[in-house]
């Protein structure tokens, strides 16, 4: 059970969009459309964000939306914000094991 | 509003048991799929496992033989297990539920995507 792989960092000015990948294979986030996005600013628990790929949670802006193609899923915001720092995971069922895997987190910095 | 509190001990020696409880407020634990997931120091998360509103489980495979969760819907309480702990087990541990699907009529539940969390309780695995 291997964990999705995300890029270790990102970063954006205010205002301007980036895109957070997370990678896995056929038997996971190519498989189901059952991909989440959490945010975990540092020194709290995560929040949802997206799940089912690109429905957003109750009260989530629209500025975050998610993608998928083939078997990596993409979370993008637009229009950054300082409050956007922190930690992004991503998270999608995995048909072998039917359970979830989480990816490594990656780290949103707003410069 | 929903909310989960995590509790337990905040150290356990190792080759002992790591057991901490989850309240759930606000909604009954009769309903949803209800996970625990940890993060150690400085890394990301790790998914534990689930117990259904039917109380079935279903466990991490690298933890699968040390772990347990369980429910006492009189408490509105859900349970995690871990035996035999090493300091590998020092984490931050989450409970947190999972997400329905009220849109057509009747409510359907998941655990692959957790809209309520806990707000977290380190447990630190030390002599």
């Amino acid at each position: 059970q291997s964990a999705l792989t995300q890029p270790p960092s990102v970063s954006g000015s205010p205002g301007q969009s980036v895109t957070i990948s997370c990678t896995g294979t056929i038997t996971d986030v190519g498989s189901y459309n059952r991909v989440s996005w959490y945010q975990q600013p540092p020194g709290t628990a995560p929040k949802l964000l997206i799940m089912d790929v690109s429905h957003r949670s109750s009260g989530v802006p629209d500025r975050f939306s998610g993608s998928k193609s083939g078997n990596t899923a993409s979370l993008t915001i637009s229009g950054l914000h300082a409050d956007d720092e922190g930690d992004y995971y991503c998270s999608s069922y995995s048909v072998t094991s039917m359970d979830v895997i989480f990816g490594g987190g990656t780290k949103l910095t707003v410069l | 509003q929903v909310q989960l509190q995590e509790s337990g001990p905040g150290l356990v020696k190792p080759s002992e048991t790591l057991s901490l409880t989850c309240t759930v407020s606000g909604v009954s634990i009769r309903n949803y799929y209800w996970s625990w997931i940890r993060q150690s120091p400085g890394k990301g998360l790790e998914w534990i496992g689930y117990i259904s509103y039917s109380g079935s489980t279903s466990y991490n495979p690298s933890l699968k033989s040390r772990v347990t969760i369980s429910v006492d819907t009189s408490k509105n309480q859900f349970s995690l297990k871990l035996i035999s702990v090493t300091a590998a087990d020092t984490a931050v541990y989450y409970c947190a539920r999972g997400i329905s699907d009220c849109s057509g009529g009747g409510c359907y539940y998941y655990y692959y995507a957790l809209d309520v969390w806990g707000q977290g309780t380190t447990v630190t695995v030390s002599s």
